[in-house]
């Protein structure tokens, strides 16, 4: 297992498209976590699953963004109507659910908004 | 609102020297405590977390409940410990991660 994997690494993009990343955990883990991290801060936490149930949303989860895991394994996160403020690394990260595991992350998705 | 505040944005120290870089928290509960790293080019990853009271590559960080504070300490500071380093807290009955803004630690020869 080579870790929690993003698609793709980077995206550049026009204010206003949509743009859709996607996280595959590490197998065995059934949590799967979502953050953005932007320049000169620590990772914000957005949502997390377990297994297919999105079970916490942070208020930075605007409507304009959504994840889905749907079969509790890889997720995607879709960012509609992107703005320049957007623009930011994004992290998954997974655990397992008895907690002896901590969170281990991505390589993050790096967007850019035009 | 939980917070973390690492006060040092950067820390540069010599090879041998001590290191103490310093996490602060916010919560009114009972925090879990991490430190998480990240050296260059590589992914963000666990260094320690508080309930292990584990010392990994020579570093510690006792949980100070009073003063509400989670340093990260090395007595002997190596340059291969030059790196990006992150206090986190997990809120009681929640999965996230808080982050601090993290401290740019650079250890010269």
């Amino acid at each position: 297992d080579t870790g929690v994997s993003q698609n793709p690494r980077h995206k550049i993009t026009k204010r206003g498209q949509n743009v859709t990343f996607r996280c595959d955990p590490i197998s065995e883990h059934n949590r799967l976590y979502w953050y953005r991290q932007t320049l000169g801060q620590g990772p914000e936490f957005l949502t997390y699953f377990q297994n297919e149930a999105q079970l916490e949303k942070s208020r930075l989860l605007s409507d304009r963004f959504s994840a889905e895991r749907p079969k509790g394994s890889f997720s995607t996160l879709e960012i509609q109507r992107t703005e320049q403020g957007d623009s930011a690394m994004y992290l998954c990260a997974s655990s397992s659910t008895d907690g002896s595991q901590p969170q281990h992350f991505g390589d993050g998705t790096r967007l850019s908004i035009l | 609102a939980q917070r973390v505040t690492q006060p040092e944005k950067l820390l540069s120290v010599f090879k041998g020297a001590p290191v103490e870089l310093k996490c602060n928290y916010s919560y009114s509960g009972s925090p879990e405590l991490f430190w998480y790293v990240q050296y260059s080019r590589q992914r963000l990853q666990l260094l320690l977390r508080h309930i292990s009271r584990e010392s990994i590559k020579g570093f510690t960080a006792d949980l100070n409940k009073g003063e509400t504070s989670f340093h990260l300490k090395k007595p002997f500071a190596q340059e291969e410990d030059s790196a990006m380093y992150y206090c986190a807290l997990s809120p009681q009955g929640s999965e996230k991660l808080v982050f601090g803004k993290g401290t740019k630690l650079t250890v010269n020869p």
